[in-house]
């Protein structure tokens, strides 16, 4: 079957550095994206890696090694503003299609 | 510009009524796309307009769901005969034109439709 496995719940004090990782199993693979959502809000795009290696954006990095069908996002100089959910997401197939991990719910308590 | 709109933002209906739900993507964006999502779990596509067309509607349950985009705009999701399963919330998103940049999709505040 097709699933994306991403921890349910990382909990980190102001200041550290969160890994969130995310294992895929799907039947095509065309990129891995990642999105975040506060309560109550709208998920909103954060990265894309459609090849292997880094992609920074600001304090946020997200990494792919599509040999692994292992990605991760990093959150670094963790602050109150970054609890919520994160979830990767996986192009499988034609464009536009994405399917969603459950979401990892990132906590930081000061 | 503006964001992606969507309305209503609450719904409540009784099981085995129809509801149409809307939604307005950001100007300029031809790519639209259907997700419901319930609650502990991530978006669960459901459609894909390219345009006016649908471009992938594997993801819809049954019959019971149609959506369309008339003039390649605003998007309405309808559902027939409803049930309370169908209780979620519904997000649309749009992004430009085709190809990679259908990769970066841009979210709207969802409808949360209960069914009682």
């Amino acid at each position: 079957g097709q699933s994306l496995e991403q921890p349910s719940e990382v909990t980190a004090v102001e200041g550290a550095i969160v890994q969130i990782n995310c294992t895929y199993q799907t039947s095509g693979f065309y990129g891995l994206s990642w999105y975040q959502q506060h309560d109550g809000g709208a998920p909103t795009f954060l990265s894309y890696n459609g090849l292997d290696g880094l992609e920074e954006t600001g304090r946020f990095s997200s990494f792919l090694s599509r040999s692994d069908s292992y990605g991760y996002l990093l959150l670094q100089e963790l602050q109150m503003k970054d609890s919520a959910s994160y979830f990767c997401a996986v192009r499988d197939g034609g464009w536009g299609k994405l399917q969603f991990g459950a979401g990892t719910q990132v906590v930081v308590t000061p | 510009g503006a964001g992606v709109s969507q309305t209503p933002s609450n719904k409540v209906t009784e099981k085995g009524k129809y509801v149409e739900l809307r939604c307005d993507p950001i100007s300029g964006h031809t790519a639209l796309y259907w997700y419901r999502q319930s609650l502990g779990q991530g978006p669960e596509f459901l459609i894909y307009f390219q345009g006016t067309g649908a471009a992938d509607d594997s993801g819809l349950p049954n019959d019971r769901f149609f959506a369309v985009r008339p003039e390649g705009s605003v998007s309405t999701l309808k559902i027939q005969r409803t049930e309370r399963g169908d209780s979620a919330v519904y997000l649309c998103a749009s992004s430009k034109g085709q190809a990679r940049e259908t990769d970066t999709q841009y979210f709207g505040p969802g409808t949360r439709l209960t069914v009682l």
